[in-house]
């Protein structure tokens, strides 16, 4: 089973609609992180959390909000879905440790599509 | 803020021939993390190297190795046999007392 699971993996939606993306690990670490990509401009990220407790906004999270529901999962909604908000959805997680610390792992992906 | 920058947006290579992929980063920080990660048509993201800032030896894994280069803040990725399915998107990444921040990638095509 992969370490990092999204669901769901592709989705179609409608100017309007609350969308929610979901992320589960069992890699047991306590970061989290939510990342966009777009063509062209690499991916950027929206929100992390470092524990169940803690949720910081990232460079880019507007129109988004996040829910740390346990250490386990982490989930992504977009309120009111516009189509600027078409991409690719990221969700990675790290170990806690020291400041610059190890790399993150990536889930699979979710390719979001808002008509 | 730190940046990281990958200038061609492209590039192609022969099987069994070496391609280098250019990154340079932009940083005040000491410590940190570089990293080339690899996204193929699956789109997942899969790392391929990691490098200290700390540590002098550029990495290697297997067919693919790092120059490293700390004072003019570059950090290159050399492909040795390129084999078809090294075909994917690479990104540099940047690590540091804070956020990993991605370059904007470069597609790699490989011809038989």
């Amino acid at each position: 089973d992969a370490d990092v699971t999204q669901t769901p993996r592709n989705r179609i939606t409608k100017t309007g609609k609350r969308i929610m993306l979901e992320c589960s690990q069992t890699k047991g670490h306590d970061r989290m992180y939510w990342y966009r990509q777009d063509p062209g401009l690499g991916l950027r990220l929206i929100y992390y959390s470092f524990d169940v407790k803690d949720i910081n906004k990232g460079e880019i999270s507007d129109g988004y909000s996040v829910s740390r529901q346990a250490q386990a999962k982490f989930s992504l909604s977009l309120e009111s879905a516009i189509p600027n908000q078409t991409a690719l959805y990221f969700c990675a997680t790290s170990e806690q440790g020291l400041a610059g610390g190890p790399e993150q792992f990536f889930g699979p992906g979710t390719r979001l599509t808002v008509l | 803020a730190q940046t990281v920058t990958q200038s061609q947006p492209e590039m192609s290579v022969q099987e069994a021939e070496t391609v280098t992929l250019s990154c340079t980063y932009d940083t005040s920080e000491s410590d940190y993390y570089l990293f080339w990660y690899k996204q193929p048509p699956s789109r997942q993201m899969i790392l391929v190297i990691r490098q200290e800032a700390y540590k002098q030896q550029n990495a290697t894994e297997n067919r693919f190795s790092v120059n490293f280069q700390k004072a003019a803040k570059s950090f290159s990725l050399k492909i040795s046999d390129s084999q078809l399915g090294d075909a994917a998107m690479y990104f540099c990444a940047y690590k540091g007392y804070s956020k990993l921040t991605f370059g904007k990638g470069i597609t790699l095509s490989v011809r038989p």
